[in-house]
């Protein structure tokens, strides 16, 4: 069965630093990776997803097939980074596709 | 905006009862999927429709079903509620199945079972 790790319920940084955003995932097939974000009051929102290899907000993720992992990186981190985010994945083929399997989050809080 | 809405917001019920949650999808949006989201844990998959038929289910008993009509609105039903289905509901649409595909999420539906 499917099953994406966050192993860090809550993460705190301060204005500036690096941040990284830990997600494993094990899965039998060919997954597809997605972060998703959901800032206060609003609603849950795609952020980045591997296949579009591209850096959003400053955001980053590489999909490490060896280590089944698909961290979240920002170098700078800035106070308006600060939500909840998900890491999910889906089977990347066929009619299964769009059926996600979320992580349990991590709480990103920077800090002026 | 996505354009995804739900409703109710926010709903009480009592053990044993039933509810329907709606969800209006953006136009042209072919693919619904719906989400349980216990407090402090990630959405958890229910089921998929595409053009008003299931088209996958997560592990939920059959008492959760639902509907998708040709207005791109749908339903999850949930029957003989029980106090573990105290939780948020979200629903979320999609033009297709295609690999790349965006799926846009609503607010959410909270239900609080008594």
């Amino acid at each position: 069965a499917q099953r994406v790790t966050q192993p860090e319920k809550l993460l705190s940084v301060f204005k500036g630093a690096p941040v990284e955003l830990k997600c494993n995932y094990s899965y039998s097939g060919s997954p597809e990776l997605f972060w998703y974000v959901q800032y206060s009051r609003q609603r849950l929102q795609l952020l980045l997803r591997h296949i579009s290899r591209e850096s959003i907000k400053g955001f980053t993720a590489d999909l490490n097939k060896g280590e089944t992992s698909f961290h979240l990186k920002k170098p700078f981190a800035q106070e308006e980074d600060s939500a909840m985010y998900y890491c999910a994945l889906t089977y990347a083929g066929g009619t299964s596709y769009g059926k996600l399997t979320f992580g349990q989050g991590t709480i990103l809080t920077v800090h002026p | 905006e996505t354009g995804v809405t739900q409703s109710p917001t926010h709903l009480i019920k009592t053990r044993g009862q039933q509810v329907t949650l709606r969800c209006s999808s953006q136009s042209g949006h072919n693919t619904v999927s719906w989400y349980q989201q216990a407090l402090g844990q990630g959405p958890q998959f229910i089921f998929q429709y595409y053009r008003e038929e299931e088209n996958g289910r997560g592990n939920f008993p059959p008492r959760f079903s639902g509907l998708q009509f040709p207005n791109y609105s749908s339903e999850l039903n949930v029957n003989a509620l029980e106090l573990d289905d105290s939780a948020l509901y979200l629903c979320a649409s999609s033009p297709g199945q295609r690999r790349g595909e965006t799926q846009y999420f609503g607010p959410g539906t909270r239900l609080l079972v008594l």
